[in-house]
C-alpha cells in the first residue's frame, strides 16, 4: 500500500529536550516536505526537499532541522524544542506525474507535538 | 508572496443538500495547480479534487467539482449531496509549477452538515 509514515504520532516533552519525527514513503517520490498546522493559520511549510542532498526552507523554518540522506526518509528535528513548537505536524511526498507535471501530495497520518 | 485566501471561517449545510466553499489566491505565474484537501476529525489529509490551471475544464470529481475562474483566481468547491461523513475541515491550495512541492495553504473552512 502506498503511504506515508510518521512516528511517533503523539508526542509530550519538555522544553529543551531534543527529539526527532520520523516519516518516510514507500512511492518513490523525489519531493518531501514538512508541515504545521496551527488553528487559524492552516497549515504552513517548514522546510521541503527536491531530492536527497537537497534541503530547502519553506515558510516557518525557524527552531527546525532537516536531512535527506535516503529519497524514503526525511526526519524533522527540533533540537531545543519550546512552547511555541506546540503543534500538529504533517509530512508529504509527491514526485512529478509522466507528463512532467508536479504531481498531488500525499499527507502522514499527523504528529501531535506538545512541548511544556 | 503567494497567499490563498478562504473568506468563510464556518459553514453548515443540511443533507442532501448543496454548499459551495469559496477560495482566492494570489500568484504571479500562469502555470500553477490548485486542490481542495479535506480534513476530517482524524486529522488525516484526504485529497479532494486537483486542477491544473492551464486547463479551462472545471475538475469533477463525483459529488464535488470546482468552478475555476483563472482571471478572478477564484477557486471554488461545490458539494453536492451533501452527506454527513462531508463534515470536515477543508483546505485549498495551491502550488506553483516551478516550486515543486511547495504548497500553499488557506486557513480552512470548517464545514458542519446537519442531518
Amino acid at each position: 500500500e502506498a503511504q506515508v509514515t510518521q512516528n511517533p504520532r503523539y508526542l509530550i516533552t519538555v522544553t529543551g529536550k531534543k527529539l526527532t519525527v520520523t516519516c518516510s514513503q514507500n512511492m518513490n517520490h523525489e519531493y518531501m516536505s514538512w508541515y504545521r498546522q496551527d488553528p487559524g493559520l492552516g497549515l504552513r511549510q517548514i522546510y521541503y526537499s527536491m531530492n536527497v542532498e537537497v534541503t530547502d526552507k519553506g515558510d516557518v523554518p525557524e527552531g527546525y532541522k532537516v536531512s535527506r540522506k535516503e529519497k524514503r526518509n526525511f526526519p524533522l528535528i527540533l533540537e531545543s524544542p519550546s512552547p511555541n513548537q506546540t503543534s500538529l505536524y504533517f509530512c508529504a511526498s509527491s514526485g512529478w506525474t509522466s507528463g512532467g507535471q508536479v504531481d498531488t501530495q500525499y499527507f502522514g497520518p499527523g504528529t501531535r507535538l506538545t512541548v511544556l | 508572496a503567494q497567499t490563498v485566501t478562504q473568506s468563510q471561517p464556518e459553514m453548515s449545510v443540511q443533507e442532501a443538500e448543496t454548499v459551495t466553499l469559496s477560495c482566492t489566491y494570489d500568484t504571479s505565474e500562469n502555470n500553477y495547480y490548485l486542490f481542495w484537501y479535506k480534513q476530517p476529525p482524524s486529522r488525516q489529509m484526504i485529497l479532494v479534487i486537483r486542477q491544473e490551471a492551464y486547463k479551462q475544464q472545471n475538475a469533477t470529481e463525483n459529488r464535488f467539482s470546482v468552478n475555476f475562474q483563472k482571471a478572478a483566481k477564484s477557486f471554488s468547491l461545490k458539494i453536492s449531496d451533501s452527506q454527513l461523513g462531508d463534515t470536515a475541515m477543508y483546505f485549498c491550495a495551491f502550488v506553483e509549477e516551478t516550486s515543486g512541492s511547495r504548497l500553499t495553504f488557506g486557513e480552512g473552512t470548517q464545514l458542519t452538515v446537519n442531518p
